[in-house]
């Protein structure tokens, strides 16, 4: 079964607005990462979060990370149209990096 | 710089063809590879993954197998292909040697089986 589970599976904002999208996983992780797919490409790597730490910045994103809840969050402030794409949130449970994604959420920034 | 290349990008095949993808990874070396299968409109499924020539761990019993004939070369395979095999196949490559590393992605292969 799917380890990470995005949520919501669509969101849909106007630009400049902040996105927020949700993931929850089922066992314990050594990290979580988030990736971006832009339409018919490969993903890039957004930023990685150890299981010690609860929160990240990387430009405009904000990762956080409840172990306790076994939930992160990624969010995007500002976004702009070039941030449409699919996000994933993937689960590393340690050994050969095998991560679990989860289905992803469709975001969609209106101009 | 590390580069990843996976080919082709596209891909048509009859049922029962065979099947050969290759990925190669340049400017690292010893690095762990990965193929994943996305589905339509979904996440991904990790298919195979390897942490050294000739290493290779199947996640899923199916009907593709996978290769690493060098240390930066990654081949996924199949001798008769099904249509449940039509997907966007994915190649990555991470640090090996249990080093914490994001993945790294591949442009990937639009397989269609008809």
């Amino acid at each position: 079964s799917q380890q990470g589970e995005e949520d919501p599976q669509a969101l849909s904002i106007q630009e400049g607005e902040n996105a927020t999208m949700n993931c929850s996983y089922k066992t314990s992780i050594n990290n979580l990462q988030w990736y971006r797919q832009n339409s018919g490409r490969g993903l890039v790597h957004l930023i990685l979060i150890r299981s010690n730490e609860r929160e990240k910045h990387s430009g405009r994103l904000r990762v956080t990370l409840d172990t306790s809840k076994k939930s992160s969050s990624l969010l995007i402030t500002a976004s702009r149209a070039a941030d449409t794409a699919s996000y994933f949130c993937a689960t590393d449970k340690g050994g050969a990096q095998k991560l679990v994604f989860g289905q992803g959420t469709r975001l969609t920034i209106n101009p | 710089s590390q580069t990843i290349h996976q080919w082709p990008a596209t891909l048509v095949q009859p049922v029962g063809s065979p099947l050969s993808l290759e990925c190669t990874v340049e400017g690292t070396s010893n690095p762990n590879l990965y193929w994943y299968r996305q589905a339509a409109g979904r996440g991904l499924q990790l298919l195979f993954y390897s942490v050294g020539i000739g290493q290779i761990s199947s996640e899923v019993p199916q009907n593709l197998s996978a290769s690493r004939p060098q240390d930066r070369q990654f081949i996924l395979s199949s001798k008769k292909l099904l249509l449940s095999d039509s997907g966007f196949y994915l190649c990555a490559w991470s640090l090996g040697q249990g080093r914490e590393s994001p993945l790294h992605f591949g442009n990937g292969t639009r397989l269609t089986v008809t």
